[in-house]
């Protein structure tokens, strides 16, 4: 079975700073999906940001961006110019690319992110 | 419409009431999901439907009961409940579960106290 890790339960940032979340995980399988969520205090949960196993150029969106290093099973996520509206609970998650009960995302046990005005 | 919609916003029941819980969604999605969050943990998946038929139900008592009417709409009935299952149970959606189909899209979640 998979698992996700990350290490870092708090974090905090001065605002307009940068901040990076550490996620590894545990995997035999060779092609799958990563992704971190973000789920800010008003509870909805929202996807931040997506990466394929197979693609090696890291994703980016805006201000947010990932350093996946495969061999090293490590997925950490970058945010860039940090603005009170990033603050949230911050979950990395799993998913296997097939199908017949691999449909599930393993999450992580999260970050909080704190931005400090 | 990106938008999945859940109701009750909150909900409190005793241990002998039967109450639902309602998810909706209109992006044309056909794979939907229940969570169960506990405070400060990752979501835990329940249930998920795709194409109106339940394709994994993760072990989860039978005082949950999933129903899915039609591919917007998803229910989960609650009877008996116990106080720890007090928790915020989110609804999720997806296009389809194979391949990138599988990006969920999530409800603002409904907050359950069971007393």
């Amino acid at each position: 079975a998979q698992t996700v890790t990350q290490s870092q339960p708090e974090m905090s940032v001065q605002e307009a700073e940068t901040v990076t979340l550490s996620c590894t995980y545990d995997t035999s399988e060779s092609d799958y999906y990563l992704f971190w969520y973000k789920q800010p205090p008003s509870r909805q949960m929202i996807l931040v940001i997506r990466q394929e196993a197979y693609k090696q150029q890291n994703a980016t969106e805006n201000r947010f961006s990932v350093n996946f290093q495969k061999a090293a099973k490590s997925f950490s996520l970058k945010i860039s110019d940090s603005q009170l509206g990033d603050a949230a609970m911050y979950f990395c998650a799993y998913r296997s690319k097939g199908l017949g009960g691999n449909e599930k995302l393993t999450f992580g046990t999260g970050t909080r992110l704190t931005i400090i005005p | 419409d990106t938008e999945v919609t859940q109701t009750p916003k909150h909900l409190v029941m005793g241990m002998t009431n039967k109450k639902s819980l309602k998810c909706e969604q209109h992006m044309g999605h056909r794979a939907m999901y229940w969570y169960k969050q506990k405070a400060k943990k990752p979501p835990e998946l329940m249930f998920v439907y795709s194409y109106e038929k339940l394709s994994i139900n993760e072990s989860v008592p039978s005082r949950f009961s999933p129903e899915c009417p039609n591919s917007s709409l998803l229910n989960l009935h609650l009877h008996a409940l116990q106080p720890e299952d007090s928790a915020l149970y989110l609804c999720a959606s997806s296009q389809g579960l194979a391949g990138i189909y599988n990006e969920q899209f999530f409800g603002p979640g409904t907050r359950l106290t069971v007393l």
